[in-house]
């Protein structure tokens, strides 16, 4: 049972290039996340889709775009990519509205923008 | 808004010591508590957690009680072994429960040494 599957899971970028970090999970969830991980800040949520169809912001969306391309995959653009990315990334997805609440991660991926 | 606060670290301990890491929180409503736990290299996974006041949650002889009068969540552990060592996250879910997107803490890193 993989779970949840993330893509690359190293980058290197130059200032300016654009890139997508997929995201799969197989455990039939509907709601997925992208959260970004930075030293002495935690994890912070990016974007998130409670169901196939809709996305949402979290609290840093700037500079990023997301697509829910179906229930299992839900996607994280970097347009125009900037050294303020330089970031770990985690997807993670739960079944919203069970019984425990609790969110799967992928195992990261580590972006460096130059 | 709804947060987290956590106790900085690193906090270093030798083995069989005990241990606590503090949590407090911030927040509207009725939140589910949460305890993740983050091994170098990997994803974040849920290690425990309380969904009302006074519920305690306990797993891998860790264990932490939802205080809803000092709003706090602190996770303890009697004995640590060297294989504890990892970054512990404190997060609160959506009180609305609209969503599972969960707010974390900063993290707190433990190190364990024999």
């Amino acid at each position: 049972n993989a779970g949840v599957t993330q893509t690359p899971k190293f980058q290197v970028l130059k200032t300016g290039q654009s890139m997508t970090l997929q995201c799969a999970q197989d455990m039939n969830h509907n709601s997925m996340y992208w959260y970004r991980q930075d030293p002495g800040m935690g994890l912070r949520l990016i974007y998130y889709s409670a169901s196939e169809g809709t996305t949402d912001k979290g609290e840093v969306p700037n500079g990023y775009n997301v697509s829910r391309l179906n229930k299992r995959e839900f996607s994280l653009r970097l347009e125009s990519a900037a050294p303020s990315q330089t970031s770990v990334y985690f997807c993670a997805s739960s079944n919203t509205g069970g019984v425990t609440g609790e969110l799967f991660f992928g195992e990261g991926s580590r972006l460096t923008v130059l | 808004g709804n947060s987290v606060t956590q106790m900085e670290g690193p906090v270093t301990l030798s083995e069989e010591a005990f241990l606590t890491i503090n949590c407090t929180y911030t927040a509207t409503g009725y939140p589910s508590l949460f305890w993740y736990v983050q091994y170098p290299g990997e994803g974040l996974q849920l290690l425990l957690k309380a969904t009302k006041a006074d519920d305690k949650g306990s797993n891998k002889g860790f264990e932490a009680t939802y205080r809803k009068e000092t709003t706090s969540f602190h996770l303890e552990k009697g004995s640590v072994q060297v294989s504890d060592s990892a970054v512990y996250f404190c997060a609160l879910s959506d009180p609305g429960r609209v969503t599972d997107k969960l707010i974390f803490g900063t993290g707190t890193r433990l190190q364990v040494f024999p």
